[in-house]
């Protein structure tokens, strides 16, 4: 157990609607990351948050938008969702202590889209 | 981000020692070598991290010669469970930057 947690583990959802995938980070972790893996995507940068700010963006489409609130859980909204939008998505989190590259991952959520 | 590049995949039988090896040629000087494991519909779990010479840990070895242009995870006396994708990353201190995980190298431990 990483001490990332996420909610909900599946989600089943319809083209056109609009999700919300919720991380919760571990105790103390200042940085929230968020990837995204397809069977033939491997695993991508989305986006990083620090303390609230967002602080790197990769490959994150236009219809996602993310945000960290006060107490440090993080949000990434799909919206408009295509069937090419199913995938593993992933939040990790990191202490700016460590200062490298240690991140712990949550469990990840299962998004299918039909 | 310096480029990675690792073998796509591998197989080992049961018990044997596993080295892989990454590549980066372009490494920054402040960049640190980190490696992670991931099995299938789970997320990557840290591994080991190193900067110069060898880390060790209950887990791994990670071996980084004296450019660090290359990297190698050495995995002891694997076990069927040990069977994953493994990833290499190089990149800066702090974390602040964009992550690349790559492709990483599926590891196949054979009976």
């Amino acid at each position: 157990d990483s001490g990332v947690t996420q909610t909900p583990k599946h989600l089943i959802t319809a083209t056109g609607q609009r999700v919300t995938l919720r991380c919760s980070p571990r105790s103390g972790d200042l940085s929230v990351y968020w990837y995204q893996q397809s069977l033939d995507q491997g695993l991508q940068f989305l986006i990083q948050y620090y303390n609230g700010e967002e602080r790197a963006k990769g490959n994150i489409l236009e219809r996602f938008s993310a945000q960290q609130f006060p107490d440090l859980h993080s949000e990434l909204n799909l919206s408009s969702l295509e069937l090419g939008d199913s995938a593993l998505y992933f939040c990790a989190s990191s202490s700016p202590s460590s200062g490298k590259y240690e991140q712990y991952f949550g469990p990840g959520t299962r998004l299918t889209v039909t | 981000l310096a480029k990675t590049t690792q073998p796509i995949s591998m197989d080992s039988y049961e018990g044997q020692e596993v080295n892989i090896t990454c590549s980066h040629n372009n490494i920054a000087t402040n960049d640190y070598i980190t490696w992670y494991q991931q099995f299938p519909s789970q997320g990557p779990r840290f591994i080991i991290q190193g900067y110069k010479t060898k880390v060790t840990n209950e887990v791994a070895s990670l071996f980084i010669p004296a450019d660090r242009k290359s990297s190698t995870l050495s995995l002891p006396r694997v076990s069927l469970s040990d069977t994953a994708v493994y990833y290499c990353l190089v990149g800066p201190s702090g974390g602040y930057q964009k992550v690349t995980f790559g492709t990483g190298t599926k590891l196949q431990v054979i009976p």
